[in-house]
């Protein structure tokens, strides 16, 4: 079975710094992971997937992604955020032969002007 | 660019009542997917559907709900008889291939209040 924990459930960062939200993954299965985006009222988008090509996945909007097996760790970052990237963020795995994800709870992330 | 629809956006219904949820997948996509999201908790796979079959379910999938693609375009979600804690955002989903493969695109989802 796969799960995934999101450490901090709002994390809040100036306009321009840098971002950093957390996920952390169990799998006992080569795991697939997928980080996705979720505006207001709107349906989930996703930003990136990991899915073993490279460690360093690139996403949209300037995200990226690092698959860190020793540390079982999936964390995705943004050199500046902008305001538009106030929203709420999922972390998700999925393992070989799964058709279905399972998602974390969620990190909404505050920018400030 | 083309995208998964949903209707209706939201829906109220009466306690022991039937709902259906319509969902157009993107046109050249196999999988199907429904997911919810109770306020304030995490996104939850409920179904996956393909070839005009359940492929995969969850534990919250009981027999109170159902799949069903009546036609070429529709996916729906049929929830028999509503309760208080059906109340939450129901997101369809498809893809071309199965995941990792290929990404699954969500749709806007059908918020249901369940009176």
């Amino acid at each position: 079975a796969q799960s995934v924990t999101q450490l901090g459930s709002h994390v809040s960062v100036s306009e321009g710094a840098l971002v950093l939200l957390r996920c952390n993954y169990s799998s006992s299965v080569p795991p697939y992971l997928f980080w996705y985006v979720q505006y207001p009222n709107q349906g989930l988008q996703l930003l990136l997937k990991y899915t073993s090509a490279a460690t360093l996945v690139k996403g949209i909007n300037g995200f990226e992604a690092e698959f860190k097996k020793s540390e079982t760790s999936f964390h995705l970052t943004k050199p500046s955020a902008h305001m538009s990237d106030a929203a709420e963020y999922f972390c998700a795995v999925s393992g070989t032969g799964n058709n279905d994800m399972r998602f974390g709870a969620g990190t909404r992330l505050t920018v400030k002007p | 660019e083309p995208e998964v629809t949903q209707t209706p956006s939201h829906q109220v219904t009466q306690m022991g009542q039937e709902v259906i949820l319509r969902c157009v997948p993107i046109s050249n996509h196999l999988y199907f997917y429904w997911y919810r999201q109770i306020l304030g908790q995490k996104v939850e796979f409920l179904v996956s559907f393909y070839n005009n079959e359940i492929s995969e379910k969850s534990e919250i999938f009981d027999d109170q709900f159902s799949v069903e693609r009546p036609d070429g375009s529709n996916f729906t979600l049929k929830i028999r008889s509503t309760k208080l804690e059906d109340s939450a955002m129901y997101f369809c989903a498809s893809s071309r291939d199965t995941i990792p493969s290929d990404t699954q695109y969500f749709g806007p989802g059908t918020r249901l209040t369940v009176l």
